[in-house]
């Protein structure tokens, strides 16, 4: 079974505080692609990043930055001196097998606090 | 990156009437298109997956008959609600992907109440 699991329902953070987002997946392909998208208040999903199974690479854009570990299965989202503009659900995301369907996690809610 | 459109962004109608929802690839040819449901601070649930020119698969627990899923071409499908009634409102989302990629690329949505 394919399964997202983001815990944090919520999270409020002051302004230029480092928040991180968790994501916490289950699957039993091999092959995969994790997601993250972040959905403003205008309902509009804005996609984030693209990371597939093989790369267990850290990436960083900017004030975000993603951890990947496959042995804990998860995919964190970090986002570093956070700005209210950053307020919004971020939904992590899994797909796998070849129908390229998406498994969303229950979406966390960041407010960010001036 | 591609854009997706969703037509119209908004819709209100009265219970008993059916609802037609477009979603269209501005600049991409999407073999495969989905459509998902999502709730008020809810997760998106996908409704059901689209490949041009044959029938939806639809996700366990979604009618079939009351949600009318229509890819006649590799640039537009169309959710029909048939027959809504209030518990049917929601923010309704469309995604396109190609052969050449697994990106999905995400319309604006629709949000529709019915009365």
């Amino acid at each position: 079974a394919q399964k997202v699991t983001q815990a944090q329902t919520e999270i409020s953070v002051v302004e230029k505080e480092d928040v991180t987002l968790d994501c916490v997946y289950e699957t039993r392909d091999t092959t995969y692609y994790l997601f993250w998208y972040k959905q403003p208040p205008s309902g509009e999903l804005v996609f984030l990043i693209r990371r597939n199974s093989f790369d267990e690479q850290n990436e960083i854009s900017g004030r975000y930055s993603w951890n990947f570990q496959k042995s804990t299965s998860s995919f964190n989202f970090t986002i570093t001196a956070s700005q209210v503009v950053d307020s919004a659900v971020y939904f992590c995301a899994l797909s796998s097998g070849n129908t390229g369907k998406l498994i969303f996690g229950q979406g966390t809610t960041l407010q960010v606090k001036p | 990156g591609a854009v997706v459109s969703q037509h119209p962004s908004r819709v209100i109608c009265k219970s008993g009437t059916s609802v037609k929802i477009e979603c269209r690839s501005l600049d991409f040819q999407a073999t495969t298109m989905f459509w998902y449901r999502q709730f008020p601070k809810k997760s998106l649930m996908l409704m059901a997956t689209s490949n041009e020119g044959s029938k939806a698969t639809y996700e366990q627990g979604v009618e079939k008959d009351k949600f009318l899923i229509n890819h006649a071409s590799l640039t537009l499908s169309t959710l029909t609600v048939t027959s809504a009634h209030p518990e049917d409102s929601s923010f309704y989302i469309c995604s396109a992907s190609s052969r050449t990629t697994y990106e999905q690329y995400f319309g604006p949505g629709t949000r529709l109440t019915v009365t």
